[in-house]
């Protein structure tokens, strides 16, 4: 069972869109409907911000947005601002009862 | 409020053992499965297990698997995940995650997180 691709890093102005992607495999991101996403603070714990590839729990701001085509999973922030800066995880189910993560990936808000 | 409250921090050399316990409140202990996530400093997260708080049923990463033992007590309403034959590579936050009610294959609710040294 292999880490979910993501990229290291992404940057992007305020009020810019930013997406990053999740690659994994047809055991995985692309057999299951079973995507989230994690935001991570420095120092705190990550917060779910997506789960179920597209669906934002109660409180989570409408400028996140998550897709899936194929292997590849999205996470699009839309009108960046300073607050976004962290790190964002994705994880998949892959099956058996069992999940995996991605690297992660660091937003810089320049 | 619902939360998820973890021991502290602990250290210790190769070989040796730690137990790290995750204690539930603000809502029903064994209605939700509980997974443990851990992550060494800089890298990504990595998902180690789940434990179901209402059986005891577990279900560990196959790389992990002889190492790790998740136990639940519902009497205090805690979990526990013990890992065994600590290498340097074991140092990290590890943390507790509740599945989600709606969309149980997501965490919605996270412990502080416990650092686990393994230093000589």
């Amino acid at each position: 069972q292999s880490a979910l691709t993501q990229p290291a890093s992404v940057s992007g102005s305020p009020g810019q869109s930013i997406t990053i992607s999740c690659t994994g495999t047809s055991s995985d991101v692309g057999t299951y409907n079973l995507v989230s996403w994690y935001q991570q603070h420095p120092g705190k714990a990550p917060k779910v911000i997506i789960y179920e590839v597209t669906k934002r729990p109660s409180g989570v701001s409408n400028r996140f947005s998550g897709s899936k085509s194929g292997n590849t999973a999205s996470l699009t922030i839309s009108g960046l601002q300073a607050e976004d800066e962290a790190d964002y995880h994705c994880c998949s189910y892959a099956g058996r009862s069992t999940y995996v993560f991605g690297g992660g990936t660091k937003l810089t808000a320049l | 409020q619902v939360q998820l409250v973890q021991s502290g921090a602990e250290v210790k050399k190769p070989g040796a053992s730690v137990k790290v316990s995750c204690r539930a409140s603000g809502y029903n202990f064994t209605s939700i499965g509980i997974n443990w996530v851990r992550q060494a400093p800089g890298q990504g997260l990595e998902w180690m297990g789940w434990i179901s708080p209402y059986n005891g049923h577990t279900n560990y990463v196959q790389n992990l698997q002889g190492r790790v033992t998740m136990t639940t007590d519902t009497s205090t309403s805690t979990v526990h995940m013990e890992l065994r034959s600590l290498k340097s590579d074991d140092t990290a936050m590890y943390y507790c995650a509740r599945a989600m009610i709606v969309g149980a294959d997501a965490f919605d609710i996270w412990g502080q997180g416990t650092l686990v040294t393994v230093s000589s």
